[in-house]
């Protein structure tokens, strides 16, 4: 089945660590998105990729980092100048941009020790 | 820009009650609008979908009327159930090229048996 898989479900980070949050899909989308989600808050973008090699920051980038090697693959990075980095991370992908459904992971949470 | 507002959550309603979650969105062009659920601890999930003005998208007992006049994409269930207590959060596509899609802040509904 075609979708979109995000690695691991929970990851802890210790202070000054940098983490990275998988995330893989096998729907041939060309655009993919990481979004950043505190309790009962919203979604915030963090960064978004159009096209392999290419991405942008979005609302919320600072003390994030992100690749697009592969058009199936686009972690995010969190490093260490994140100073709040406890949060549900989801990534999710698009065929033709936002005019058209998202499909999201399962999502990450990601705490600190 | 395109921005959406949701009503403020949480609703709580009890099984079988009739449900409406409002959502006005302002937008240049015609976007796609989408409905999207949460449930604990998981991704988004699309719900249903409208792609031009009069159109009504409905899914699993939901319903919403892309409301051009009054830019409006409220969400409607007839008798809600336990299962559907998620958060539920409203977005539009930008036609055009836009890969960002606007999201509302989402609106958690509570069902009591």
């Amino acid at each position: 089945d075609g979708g979109i898989t995000q690695s691991p479900k929970y990851l802890f980070r210790k202070e000054g660590q940098n983490v990275t949050l998988s995330c893989e899909q096998n729907l041939n989308h060309d655009a993919m998105y990481w979004y950043r989600q505190d309790p009962g808050q919203g979604l915030r973008l963090i960064y978004y990729s159009q096209i392999v090699n290419d991405f942008q920051k979005g609302d919320i980038a600072e003390g994030y980092s992100v690749s697009r090697e592969k058009k199936e693959s686009f972690p995010l990075t969190v490093t260490s100048a994140q100073k709040n980095p406890t949060a549900f991370y989801l990534c999710a992908s698009s065929s033709q941009g936002s005019n058209e459904k998202l499909f999201f992971g399962s999502g990450t949470q990601l705490s600190v020790l | 820009g395109n921005s959406v507002t949701q009503m403020e959550g949480p609703v709580t309603l009890s099984e079988e009650a009739f449900l409406t979650i409002n959502c006005t969105y302002t937008a240049t062009g015609y976007p796609s609008l989408f409905w999207y659920v949460q449930y604990p601890g998981e991704g988004l999930q699309l719900l249903l979908k409208a792609t031009k003005a009069d159109d009504k998208g409905s899914n699993k007992g939901f319903e919403a009327t892309y409301r051009k006049e009054t830019t409006s994409f409220h969400l409607e269930k007839g008798s809600v159930q336990v299962s559907d207590s998620a958060v539920y959060f409203c977005a539009l596509g930008s036609p055009g090229g836009s890969y960002i899609p606007t999201f509302g802040r989402g609106t958690s509904l509570i069902v009591h048996p």
